[in-house]
């Protein structure tokens, strides 16, 4: 069965220092992996995908994740913190359970910017 | 519409009553998905609809959870005998075909059962 693993549960960066949000996931076979994220009362946004093209994934607001299959993490970083960007960000992947395919998110990391 | 609706945003119900949340699925997007997420927790899938009929409602928790998607558009999300541990937030998302690109969310309604 697919699933992801989100190894820290909160993180925290200084406002302009580079933001690390760690993600493990398991697949028997090439997965989709997605970040998506969360500000309070808010939706859900997608912020980046992989779907087996290229490896380093480019999304909006200046964040990206690496497909690291050797690894299986799909790591989402950025190169310096805004405020804005303090949020829940959830590492999502695109799974088969039950004999449909879903999405299977991971528990979570919030992410605390400090001034 | 531009994007997922949900509503209401916010409900309180008291114990043993019954809910209806409501979907209204960006125009198009022929599958629909329910989610519930719990305080400090990721959200947790419950149905899947592919049109108007239910491919995969493994995650809904027991048979007071039930949800209808009549004419492949809008879904409501019905909840009989609430009990207090249904409180949580109930996302919903729409998608083109199987989700491949990605799912769009809604807002979510925040369901407290008090």
């Amino acid at each position: 069965a697919q699933s992801v693993t989100q190894l820290d549960s909160h993180v925290s960066v200084s406002e302009g220092t580079p933001v690390l949000l760690r993600c493990n996931y398991s697949s028997s076979y090439s997965p989709s992996l997605f970040w998506y994220v969360q500000h309070p009362n808010k939706g859900l946004q997608l912020l980046l995908k992989y779907t087996s093209a290229a490896t380093l994934v480019k999304g909006i607001n200046g964040f990206e994740a690496e497909f690291k299959k050797s690894e299986t993490s799909f790591h989402l970083t950025k190169p310096s913190a805004h405020m804005s960007d303090a949020a829940e960000y959830f590492c999502v992947v695109r799974g088969v359970t039950s004999g449909t395919y879903k999405y299977i998110f991971g528990t979570g990391t919030r992410l605390k910017v400090l001034a | 519409g531009a994007g997922v609706s949900q509503t209401p945003s916010n409900k309180v119900t008291e114990k043993g009553k019954y809910v209806e949340l409501r979907c209204d699925p960006i125009s198009g997007h022929t599958a629909l998905y329910w989610y519930r997420q719990s305080l400090g927790q990721g959200p947790e899938f419950l149905i899947y609809f592919q049109g108007t009929g239910a491919a995969d409602d493994s995650g809904l928790p027991n048979d007071r959870f039930f949800a209808v998607r009549p004419e492949g558009s809008v879904s409501t999300l019905k909840i009989q005998r609430t009990e207090r541990g249904d409180s949580a937030v109930y996302l919903c998302a729409s998608s083109s075909s199987g989700g491949e690109g990605g799912y769009t969310f809604g807002s979510g309604t925040r369901l407290t059962v008090v």
